[in-house]
């Protein structure tokens, strides 16, 4: 099983540029979330899903869009690059919400 | 709001005990615990669901005082394995699916 699959894994942008990081599951579980992970925090939870066609925001929505036309994915898109969203972006998946959460390996974003 | 976790950092030697501690002002329906190892993603430990169920993994265990908002995370006999960051998650009566963690707890164990 591949589990959580994010790419790419490192991405370096330039300020006002536009991104889309993707995220995959095959795990066939209904809930996804982003999180972001500034040096030496904890996770911040950006949006998150609940099953395809629904999404929410989380702690810091701001900067970000999601959909979720699938079971299986959820990509994150920056819409203007700023440098204070220079971090490492996590995505995760589970059966349900609060249950155990798989993480992907993480995309570390620089924002120049 | 976050929740708060203690200590922020620890040292041990191996074989020694750890605590640390997660604590929130909010009414929580589940506590996650995850370990961090640098440079990759948390791993799941435990979750625990209030009622102040007690679980346990190994020499790792965990409890949820239901009534203070408070988890803790027991790290029995250490291992050098055990060393990383600590994170607890939290998930809240309401806005279910909408998670917290705290800034996590650095745990060092030396030989």
């Amino acid at each position: 099983n591949a589990g959580v699959t994010q790419t790419p894994k490192f991405q370096v942008l330039k300020t006002g540029q536009s991104m889309t990081l993707q995220c995959a599951q095959d795990m066939n579980h209904e809930y996804m979330s982003w999180y972001r992970q500034d040096p030496g925090m904890g996770l911040r939870l950006i949006h998150y899903s609940v099953g395809a066609g629904i999404t929410d925001q989380g702690e810091v929505p701001n900067g970000y869009n999601v959909s979720r036309s699938t079971t299986e994915d959820f990509p994150l898109r920056l819409l203007s690059a700023a440098p204070s969203q220079t971090s490492v972006y996590f995505c995760a998946s589970s059966n349900r919400p609060n249950e155990k959460l798989f993480f992907g390996s993480g995309t570390q974003l620089s924002v120049l | 709001q976050q929740p708060v976790q203690s200590p922020q950092a620890v040292i041990l030697r191996e074989g020694e005990d750890a605590v640390i501690n997660c604590s929130s002002s909010k009414a929580l329906y589940s506590v996650h615990w995850y370990r961090q190892k640098h440079g990759e993603a948390p791993v799941f430990l435990m979750i625990l669901l209030k009622g102040g169920e007690q679980k346990g993994h190994e020499k790792i265990s965990a409890s949820f005082n239901e009534k203070k908002q408070q988890s803790s995370l027991y790290l029995t006999a250490s291992q050098l394995s055990y060393s990383g960051t600590y994170f607890c998650g939290t998930f809240a009566n309401t806005n279910a699916g909408k998670s917290t963690f705290g800034d996590g707890t650095t745990l060092t164990v030396k030989p």
